[in-house]
């Protein structure tokens, strides 16, 4: 099941530009966190929110999540051509802990 | 450098194969998980193990099998049971389970003819 739900499901942005996707989730979580897939490859890990942390900041990557609309966001600054990617969303909830991945946002960065 | 390796890239099988993928890694990590990618759509989670010598089940593990005997190797082998087996599947590594960050290897795509 998937737990997560990215939005838009594409995105095409120029550079230079800021691109914000969203992740909506279904029940409570212990985590929320965001990768990024080059087409064809492994998963890369960005950023991990806490369920008792409304922001977070890495980079030109800014995440915050909002537990009452059961919502996050990741915002990416001055984008550049090298952001054109994949960015999931992956939630980890309850005390088994799995953690269960979105549809994803196919981000395409132009010159 | 540390990583997570996983062959072969590329596979073909016919119908009615086994085939094992291999999932390689030198993190010293504990906790290793298998998923599978269909285009367009997100992970869905086949296998994962907390330990050596230890694994569950995950959201679709029919028609596919793993083994856990040395913490550095969780190989997944896709059998004739899985009727679809055609997908992208990428194996992943954590410290601990429920330890957060996941570390992936470079994925294997399988392709059934």
């Amino acid at each position: 099941s998937q737990q997560g739900e990215e939005d838009p499901q594409a995105l095409s942005i120029q550079e230079g530009e800021n691109a914000t996707m969203n992740c909506s989730y279904k029940t409570s979580i212990n985590n929320l966190q965001w990768y990024r897939q080059n087409s064809g490859r492994g998963l890369v890990h960005l950023i991990l929110i806490r369920s008792n942390e409304r922001e977070k900041h890495s980079g030109r990557l800014r995440v915050t999540l909002d537990t009452s609309k059961k919502s996050s966001s990741l915002l990416i600054t001055a984008s550049r051509a090298a952001d054109t990617a994949s960015y999931f969303c992956a939630t980890e909830a309850g005390t088994a802990s799995k953690l269960t991945f979105g549809t994803g946002t196919r981000l395409q960065v132009t010159l | 450098d540390g990583g997570i390796t996983q062959s072969p890239k590329y596979l073909f099988r016919k119908e009615g194969q086994n085939v094992t993928l291999s999932c390689e890694q030198n993190l010293n990590h504990d906790a290793m998980y298998w998923y599978r990618q269909d285009p367009g759509q997100g992970l869905r989670l086949i296998y994962y193990s907390q330990i050596v010598n230890d694994f569950q089940k995950g959201d679709i593990a029919e028609g596919y099998s793993v083994s856990r005997e040395k913490k550095e190797s969780f190989p997944l082998t896709v059998t004739s049971a899985q009727k679809n087996p055609t997908a992208f599947y990428l194996c992943a590594s954590s410290i601990g389970y429920r330890s957060g960050e996941l570390f992936f290897g470079e994925g294997s795509r399988l392709t059934v003819l």
